[in-house]
């Protein structure tokens, strides 16, 4: 069975642009949960999506957005980027809901803001 | 506050050593997961338990729920096990608050 998948893997960008982050979950899993890792912050919850439907939300500005469509596979936007966006930002995916089930991640997507 | 800490920051040992990484959380959680990262930002979930003790090869996490507190073992070290490990923690119904990760580095 084919892993997370996260395109691109690496992404750079000039302050104020826009950028499209995709992943795709391991078949069968519903849920995608978004994270960024900075060294200042490290690991930080995003955002998570389960049946189209984003249904927990971290301590991220409204720039951050994203969407599930309804194969499962998830795109995050951010929008009028930032130099302090510049972070590895990872992906994962269950089988469902649920805060005791396991999570697969993807190899990430590294953006850098110039 | 939901907060998670790990010890020790950094960790450097020889070929073979038995190695203990340690995580302790502020309240109650619902699961407690030990990730590995290597170099290139790759992540994989090495444990999730609630309760009680468990093994993958020469790994082992325990969790001592009294006492909010978790520790990652590894026996016999090999410089592949060179890596981050980072304790994340499900509060209540929220999502993953992640520790700061300990960089281990084993010397062959």
């Amino acid at each position: 069975k084919a892993g997370v998948t996260q395109t691109p893997r690496y992404l750079i960008k000039t302050r104020g642009q826009q950028v499209t982050l995709s992943c795709s979950p391991i078949s069968g899993h519903r849920s995608v949960s978004w994270y960024q890792q900075t060294p200042g912050q490290g690991l930080q919850f995003l955002f998570e999506y389960f049946s189209e439907t984003q249904r927990n939300k971290g301590n991220f500005p409204g720039r951050f957005s994203g969407r599930q469509f309804s194969n499962s596979r998830s795109e995050m936007n951010v929008s009028t980027l930032e130099l302090g966006d510049s972070a590895l930002y990872l992906c994962a995916s269950s089988l469902g809901l649920g805060e005791s089930l396991e999570q697969y991640f993807g190899p990430g997507t590294r953006l850098t803001v110039t | 506050k939901n907060e998670v800490e790990q010890s020790p920051q950094n960790l450097t040992a020889q070929e073979g050593e038995f190695i203990t990484i340690n995580c302790s959380y502020s309240v109650g959680i619902s699961a407690l997961h030990w990730l590995q990262q290597h170099p290139g930002g790759g992540i994989v979930s090495l444990f999730m338990l609630s309760s009680g003790k468990k093994k993958h090869g020469r790994l082992i996490a325990t969790i001592n729920i009294q006492e909010k507190h978790s520790s990652l073992h590894i026996t016999a070290s090999h410089p592949r096990d060179s890596a981050v490990y980072i304790c994340a923690a499900n509060f209540g119904n929220e999502k993953l608050t992640f520790g700061t990760g300990t960089r281990l580095t084993i010397i062959p």
